[in-house]
């Protein structure tokens, strides 16, 4: 079974608007931590946020935003006041305690693409 | 420097021949992790390094791919033989707690000529 869902491959927003990006998680373990990754077009990984399975507020980042539903193991990223340089591959990503530190594993990405 | 490095940023080589991607990573980090990102896709998990604990090599695609890590910093990935398929990004990357923040690198891009 896949641990991380995207379920939209592209999503496209008008500048200045808010956009949600999906995602649903896989895991029985109780400590994890959930991460948005943003890749542009150069190729770099950039953190955006982080959500730890403990935590009870959800995480905000400036414009950044998780909408963490634990019970539905759903943890949307949303993108407040869009920009053109929003454009880019999104990722979300869990990392399971287990007994050590745990790998990330990533969703398929989400290519966003903000009109002016 | 502040963050991970890796080595080089571009390799061009003949299928067949060896490589060796390197990873630096932010001095300190315990944990170091390779991942592969194939044209347009998502990030595959390689291998991972913690501490003095034995690596994870679950996500190695075949006996042609290896890694070390010596003195718990530097880390070497290794492709033996190398196919056209090998031919993707390497990212590493690095972080200093269980559940936290990884950094990443600029990756290493392979192309298996």
């Amino acid at each position: 079974a896949q641990k991380i869902t995207q379920t939209q491959p592209g999503m496209f927003v008008q500048e200045k608007e808010a956009v949600t990006l999906d995602c649903t998680y896989d895991t029985s373990d109780p400590s994890y931590g959930l991460f948005w990754y943003k890749q542009p077009s150069s190729g770099e990984m950039i953190f955006l946020i982080y959500q730890g399975s403990y935590d009870q507020q959800n995480a905000t980042e400036g414009r950044y935003s998780l909408n963490f539903q634990k019970a539905r193991k759903s943890a949307n990223l949303v993108i407040s006041a869009s920009q053109l340089g929003d454009s880019a591959m999104y990722f979300c990503a869990m990392r399971e305690r287990g007994t050590s530190y745990g790998k990330l594993t990533f969703g398929q990405g989400t290519i966003l693409t903000v009109h002016p | 420097g502040a963050g991970v490095s890796q080595s080089p940023s571009n390799k061009v080589t003949e299928k067949g021949k060896d490589v060796e991607l390197r990873c630096d990573p932010i001095s300190g980090h315990t944990a170091l992790y390779w991942y592969r990102q194939s044209l347009g896709q998502g990030l595959e998990f390689l291998i991972y390094f913690q501490g003095n604990s034995a690596p994870d090599k679950s996500g190695l695609p075949s006996d042609r791919f290896s890694a070390e890590r010596t003195g718990g910093s530097v880390s070497t990935l290794t492709i033996q033989r190398t196919q056209q398929e090998d031919s993707a990004v390497y990212l590493c990357a690095s972080s200093s707690t269980p559940v936290g923040e990884l950094f990443f690198g600029e990756g290493s891009r392979l192309t298996v000529l």
